[in-house]
């Protein structure tokens, strides 16, 4: 069966760095494109950055423009975002998602990890 | 970027009732609107994609439709389960950003 499992989030400083990693199973990970999208706490959904299946394409929302990095390794099955000068804004859960058509890229997704969190402050 | 704006914020049902949640967007969208269930500590779990196809699973008693600017959301008789926050999502405009709605809180 599909799994998407977010680790990575935490406590961190403001100005601070922090990796998060999305490992995959259950299905041929390079075919998909994938997704990071977030919610801060009892908000709603932010949509923050995509990568296709090869990882040639990236495309990122304002909010992740500049301090965001969106990547993704094929052997490992593992998804990845790079977060520098992190805000206080920033403190969400941080969830990974697959796109459902694959390598056409529908930007709609059908199965989401966990999510993990990342929490921003002194 | 496009706004979509859902309505009401809350609804107050019963099971077996029928619920019908809007989204409304700020520009058209044609056809390209999703709606997802989200319930209380867990990711979001997509219903419906382009206005009216139920995603893999999802019973039958989902159904969406509209078109442009205003979509809406049916559940046909409300199961014990359904009791969710449901969100829209565009991706009319792409490679522009993707947005979701406020939510909609479908309650007891």
């Amino acid at each position: 069966q599909v799994q998407l499992v977010e680790s990575g989030g935490g406590l961190v400083k403001p100005g601070g760095s922090l990796r998060l990693s999305c490992a995959a199973s259950g299905f041929k990970f390079s075919d998909y494109y994938m997704t990071w999208i977030r919610q801060p706490p009892g908000k709603g959904l932010e949509w923050l950055s995509y990568i296709s299946g090869s990882g040639s394409f990236t495309n990122n929302a304002d909010a992740a423009k500049g301090r965001f990095t969106i990547s993704r390794d094929n052997a490992k099955k593992s998804l990845y975002l790079e977060m520098n000068s992190l805000r206080g804004e920033d403190t969400a859960v941080y969830y990974c998602a697959r796109d459902r058509g694959g390598n056409s890229g529908t930007y709609y997704f059908d199965y989401w990890g966990q999510g993990t969190l990342v929490t921003v402050s002194s | 970027e496009i706004v979509l704006t859902q309505s009401p914020v809350t609804l107050s049902l019963s099971p077996g009732e029928r619920a019908t949640l809007s989204c409304r967007a700020s520009q058209s969208v044609s056809s390209y609107l999703a709606w997802y269930q989200q319930k209380p500590g867990q990711a979001p779990r997509l219903l419906i994609y382009d206005v009216s196809n139920r995603a893999t699973g999802i019973p039958a008693r989902f159904s969406g439709s509209g078109s442009g600017t205003d979509f809406t959301l049916t559940i046909s008789s409300l199961e014990p389960e359904d009791f969710a926050v449901y969100y829209c999502q565009q991706r009319s405009n792409w490679p522009l950003p993707l947005t979701f709605g406020g939510g909609t809180k479908v309650e007891l």
